[in-house]
């Protein structure tokens, strides 16, 4: 039982080029979660996917897409990086419905990206 | 969403009780407080969360108070290894945001 899984672990871009950070998860949690933490400071949320089919956006989306592939699955584009999504980026998955929507989240260990 | 409010640092001594407030003054009724901690530049714990009662389990203690705004998570006999970030989030589902926390030091 792996939990939550990140890859790649560390990342360097140059400006402009694209990449999927990829996450998966073999809980059967039905939300999963993209946030970013820049250093010294906490986790931003960038979006999130409630179940199977849907994704809303956090409070840091512009720059960003997600797919939810399914429901083990939860990627995040950058179309054009840029230097200001230099981050370590965690993903988190938990379960949702009605008996347990207070359940916590399960981050992985992060994706560090650096855009140069 | 209740904002919380957390100092930004504290200190402990090694095998004492480790305190750590949190104010959550506009916490709503069905609103949920839990506690994370973060590691160095591990990915965040979950470490407990409670409604209105007192909550404790192998990590932790968490205290809230009758009025609901604010709360207080005990480590009981902090060691080195808990040196962390520690996060308070209000929340009930949907997304958790997470703010600054407070970074406690735990020395020998």
């Amino acid at each position: 039982n792996a939990g939550v899984t990140q890859t790649p672990k560390f990342q360097v871009l140059k400006t402009g080029q694209s990449m999927t950070l990829q996450c998966a998860q073999d809980m059967n949690h039905n939300s999963m979660y993209w946030y970013r933490q820049d250093p010294g400071m906490g986790l931003r949320l960038i979006y999130y996917s409630a179940s199977e089919g849907t994704t809303d956006k956090g409070e840091v989306p512009n720059g960003y897409n997600v797919s939810r592939l399914n429901k083990r699955e939860f990627s995040l584009r950058l179309e054009s990086a840029a230097p200001s999504q230099t981050s370590v980026y965690f993903c988190a998955s938990k379960e949702f419905d009605v008996t347990s929507y207070n359940s916590p989240l399960h981050f992985g260990n992060g994706t560090r990206l650096t855009v140069t | 969403d209740a904002k919380t409010t957390q100092p930004p640092s504290m200190d402990c001594a090694e095998g004492r009780a480790a305190n750590l407030p949190c104010n959550h003054s506009t916490i709503s009724g069905n609103e949920y407080v839990y506690w994370y901690r973060q590691i160095h530049s591990q990915g965040p714990q979950y470490i407990i969360h409670g409604l209105k009662n007192n909550e404790t389990n192998e990590m932790a203690s968490l205290i809230i108070t009758e009025d609901r705004k604010s709360s207080t998570l005990i480590l009981p006999h902090a060691t080195l290894r808990d040196t962390a970030v520690y996060y308070c989030i209000v929340r009930v589902w949907g997304d958790m945001r997470f703010g600054a926390g407070t970074r406690l030091t735990v020395k020998p």
